[in-house]
This record gives C-alpha cells, sequence and structure tokens, in this order.
C-alpha cells in the first residue's frame, strides 16, 4: 500500500448530512494537507494541518491528525450538492533539506452529495 | 491576481508525436513543482524546478520525459514520442520558494493539462 490512503473510496451521501474521510500514511510528515479535485478541474487547496496539531477548523471543515496512528480525518459538516468531488490527502516529508518539497497524494475519496 | 497558468488545457497526440505542456507560475514564484495524474490514482511528483535549474528530477520517467524552467517564459515539460500509456493529467504548481513554514506551504496548483494519445 502507499503513502496518503484514503478511504472509503467513494461515499455517497443526501445534503445536509455530515461526510467523513479517512488518510493514512506511513511515513513520518511535517504535515498533512487536504485538498479537493472537482471532475475534470484542479485541485483545490482545503487545509492544512501541522504535525504538532491535533485538530484544525475552516468553515465547515474539521480536520483531525493522529499522528501516532499515522492517520487523519476530512469532516465536511452540512454538506450540500457542490461539495461532490474528489477529495485527497497529502502528506509533506519531515525534515529539513533534501526532498521536503515533495507530496505524497493519496487516490482520493469520491464525494457525492445527492440533492 | 492570476494563478498558476497552465496550456492548452486538453492536448491530443497521436503514438509517436511529441507533447509540450506549458506552466506559468504565479506572480513573484520562483518554485515550479510538476506532478501526473493517472486515472483512478493520485498525484505523483515528477519533476521540481526553479529558474534555470531542475532540482530533482526523481519523479520523471528515464526516457522521453524533459522539463525546463528558463529565466524568462514558462516552465515546460515535454514528452517525446508519446504513447498511450503517456496519457494522464498533468499538475504544475508553483511556490514562492522553500516554503518558510514547512514544505507544502504556499503550493498553489494549475488546472492542469489533460493529455491524451490516440
Amino acid at each position: 500500500s502507499q503513502q496518503g490512503e484514503e478511504d472509503p473510496q467513494a461515499l455517497s451521501i443526501q445534503e445536509g448530512e455530515n461526510a467523513t474521510m479517512n488518510c493514512s500514511y506511513k511515513t513520518s510528515i511535517n504535515n498533512l494537507q487536504w485538498y479537493r479535485q472537482n471532475s475534470g478541474r484542479g485541485l483545490v487547496h482545503l487545509i492544512l494541518i501541522r504535525s504538532n496539531e491535533r485538530e484544525k477548523h475552516s468553515g465547515r471543515l474539521r480536520v483531525t491528525l493522529d499522528t501516532s496512528k499515522k492517520s487523519s480525518s476530512l469532516l465536511i459538516t452540512a454538506s450540500r450538492a457542490a461539495d461532490t468531488a474528489s477529495y485527497f490527502c497529502a502528506t509533506a516529508p519531515l525534515g529539513g533539506g533534501g526532498s521536503n518539497y515533495k507530496l505524497t497524494f493519496g487516490k482520493g475519496t469520491l464525494l457525492t452529495v445527492n440533492p | 491576481n492570476a494563478g498558476v497558468m497552465q496550456n492548452p488545457r486538453h492536448l491530443v497526440r497521436r503514438r509517436g508525436q511529441e507533447a509540450r505542456l506549458r506552466c506559468s507560475p504565479m506572480k513573484g514564484h520562483s518554485h515550479v513543482y510538476w506532478y501526473r495524474q493517472l486515472p483512478e490514482e493520485g498525484l505523483k511528483f515528477m519533476v521540481y524546478l526553479q529558474k534555470e535549474n531542475i532540482i530533482d528530477e526523481s519523479g520523471m520517467p528515464k526516457e522521453r520525459f524533459s522539463a525546463e524552467f528558463p529565466k524568462e517564459g514558462p516552465s515546460i515539460l515535454r514528452i517525446q514520442q508519446v504513447v498511450r500509456g503517456d496519457s494522464a493529467a498533468y499538475f504544475c504548481a508553483s511556490s514562492p520558494g522553500v516554503p518558510i513554514r514547512g514544505p507544502g506551504y504556499g503550493y498553489t496548483f494549475g488546472s492542469g493539462t489533460r493529455l491524451t494519445v490516440v
């Protein structure tokens, strides 16, 4: 398996419900980021959480990070049809110099919010 | 405040042709990163460039692929003699420098170029 794996692979919910996506990774990280990608479009940066943070909020988004379990979750509350997209987690490695600029992405979770 | 501009948005090439993908970073950004997204996959790092320098090309296939970021003009990802397996979305990201607060800060992604090889 690879760094930054999301689950579930696909999630379908009704508008107004909450959506939770999970991400697991293998190596030590400096930070973990979540991105959204609408079908056929580019990536939109949603939120970044540092390795020394446990929880972060941004609007309807809540991200948690558990470095002991090497996992993160993204919660979208009160979902809307416009939230329909693929969501990716990306990890940035720990350590100065070297290859600390590389982001490692998972395969993503496809979220469908039905009106 | 234009973001990272990639063109073309869609590119169709026949097997054996050359593909040139262009990326203009955000204003003030001097670092460019190319990623490739194969169908149903996440993005994979290809190459990291600064003006006139290739810093890390460890993710680039050994043959047929090259990248440059000249002093003037956009960064170019060049694929020679394309094959069907090159069909993918190619994304460019830029940053203002080595992120002070840590890796990944300040990255902005473009909308990508979708290459189809027929």
